[in-house]
């Protein structure tokens, strides 16, 4: 039973250009969210897909986007790159949106901003 | 949100169990205490979670206060793989989204 899976595991860009990370949920999971984690820090979240609605965002500006598909796949699209959005990227997957249960993690996705 | 608040950083010896505190002291009622582990930059691993009794798993043990303002996570046998950031963390359900609100982690050093 494959976890949660993330594209690119690593990438380059540079200022200006825009990226586009792909996750695979965990098997039966219908929730992804995306979070991103700056080097030496704990993981922010960025938004919450569900029902192929963003059902809730952190404090990301809108050049962060995201999309999810009817299999449960999730897109982050980030536009406009700037310096500071060098990170890791990390989706997790859930059953339903609900405070029970455990979020699954994938491995990330490094982004770097040249 | 409710914040938490973990050491930087603690040792433990090899075989030997760690507890690492953490502080939620403006908890909500309805908020879960989760512990999530990361290994080296992978991605977070869950441990374990409790509301308001302790729990246990086959992993760890979870000690929450009577009045829910702090919690310990107890490794019984702590092993060199269990060298890792560990993340408390305080989880918000508003309606119909949920999401974990990291702190920086306490970075437990399991030595020999």
């Amino acid at each position: 039973d494959a976890g949660v899976t993330q594209s690119p595991t690593h990438l380059i860009k540079t200022r200006g250009q825009q990226v586009t990370l792909r996750c695979s949920p965990k098997s039966g999971h219908d929730t992804v969210s995306w979070y991103q984690q700056a080097l030496g820090q704990g993981p922010q979240f960025i938004f919450q897909y569900y029902e192929e609605e963003e059902r809730q965002r952190g404090n990301f500006p809108d050049r962060f986007s995201g999309h999810q598909f009817p299999n449960y796949s999730s897109e982050l699209n980030v536009n406009a790159l700037l310096l500071g959005d060098s990170a890791l990227y990390l989706c997790a997957s859930s059953s339903g949106t609900g405070v029970f249960g455990e979020l699954f993690f994938g491995e990330g996705s490094r982004l770097t901003v040249l | 949100d409710a914040k938490t608040t973990q050491p930087p950083s603690m040792d433990c010896a090899e075989g030997r169990a760690a507890n690492l505190p953490c502080n939620h002291s403006t908890i909500s009622g309805n908020e879960y205490v989760y512990w999530y582990r990361q290994i080296h930059s992978q991605g977070p691993q869950y441990i374990i979670h409790g509301l308001k009794n302790n729990e246990t798993n086959e992993m760890a043990s979870l000690i929450i206060t009577e009045d829910r303002k702090s919690s310990t996570l107890i490794l019984p046998h702590a092993t060199l793989r269990d060298t890792a950031v560990y993340y408390c963390i305080v989880r918000t359900n508003t309606g119909t989204a949920s999401k974990l609100t990291f702190g920086t982690g306490t970075r437990l050093q399991v030595t020999l």
